[in-house]
C-alpha cells in the first residue's frame, strides 16, 4: 500500500452500530486526511489533521469522528448518526511542502 | 476558498488518439496542481503534478499545462492505450501549498474510456 495501510478492506455495519476504520502510515507524514467516495462520484473530505492531537472538520463531518493520538495513526469512526454510511472510504497522507497526497487502498463500508 | 471545475465528465477516444482533460480554479494564489488516476475499485494515484513557476511538464505520454492568467490547467495523454482507461481527478490547494490550512480541493473527475 505504498506506506499507508487501511483496514479492513471490506466492512459491514448493522443499523445503529459504530464502526472504526483504521489508517496507519509509516511515511513519517505530518498531515492525514479522510475522504468519502460514493459510486461514480468524486472525493469528499470528511476530516483532516495537520499534526498530532489536532484535527479539523471537512465538508461532510457530520456523523463521523476521528482522533490523532499518534503521528502514524488516524482512525475514523462512523457513528450511528451517519444515516447513509455505505461508501468507499479513502485515507491519505502528505509529507510536506510541494508533495501530493499518498492514498491508502480504501475501505468499502456497507450497511446491512 | 478554492473552487475547482473539471471537464469533461466523460471522454471516449480510440486507441492511439490523444485525450485532453481541463480544470479551472478560482484562487489565483494557488501554486500546486496534481493529477490523479483512479482505476475501478482502487485508490487514486498521483500521475503528474505541476507548480506555478512552470507552464508545462511532461512524463512520457503524459503532460500537464498551466495557464496562470486564465487559471486553468490541463492533462494531455498522447497515444492512448486501453490501460489508460480510468477516472482522472485534478486538484488545487485550498491555500498556497504548505500553508497553515493545507488540503487539496478535487475536481469531480473525468471517466476516460479508450476503445481498442
Amino acid at each position: 500500500d505504498g506506506g499507508i495501510t487501511q483496514s479492513p478492506k471490506y466492512l459491514f455495519r448493522k443499523e445503529g452500530q459504530n464502526v472504526t476504520l483504521s489508517c496507519e502510515q509509516n511515511l513519517n507524514h505530518d498531515a492525514m486526511y479522510w475522504y468519502r467516495q460514493d459510486p461514480g462520484q468524486g472525493l469528499r473530505l470528511i476530516y483532516y489533521s495537520q499534526i498530532v492531537n489536532d484535527f479539523q472538520k471537512g465538508d461532510i463531518a457530520e456523523g463521523y469522528s476521528v482522533s490523532r493520538e499518534k503521528k502514524e495513526s488516524f482512525p475514523l469512526t462512523v457513528t450511528s448518526a451517519q444515516k447513509n454510511p455505505t461508501a468507499f472510504y479513502l485515507c491519505a497522507s502528505r509529507g510536506g511542502v510541494n508533495y501530493g497526497y499518498t492514498f491508502g487502498s480504501g475501505t468499502r463500508l456497507t450497511v446491512v | 476558498g478554492e473552487n475547482v471545475e473539471q471537464h469533461p465528465s466523460t471522454l471516449s477516444v480510440q486507441e492511439g488518439d490523444s485525450a485532453v482533460i481541463k480544470c479551472t480554479y478560482s484562487d489565483s494564489a494557488s501554486n500546486y496542481f496534481p493529477w490523479y488516476k483512479q482505476e475501478l475499485g482502487k485508490r487514486p494515484q498521483l500521475i503528474i503534478d505541476i507548480r506555478s513557476n512552470v507552464g508545462e511538464k511532461k512524463d512520457q505520454r503524459i503532460a500537464v499545462t498551466l495557464n496562470k492568467t486564465a487559471k486553468h490547467f490541463s492533462l494531455h495523454i498522447t497515444e492512448t492505450q486501453p490501460e489508460d482507461s480510468a477516472v482522472y481527478f485534478c486538484a488545487a490547494p485550498q491555500t498556497p501549498y504548505g500553508g497553515a490550512t493545507n488540503k487539496l480541493i478535487f475536481g469531480t473527475g473525468t471517466l476516460l474510456a479508450v476503445q481498442p
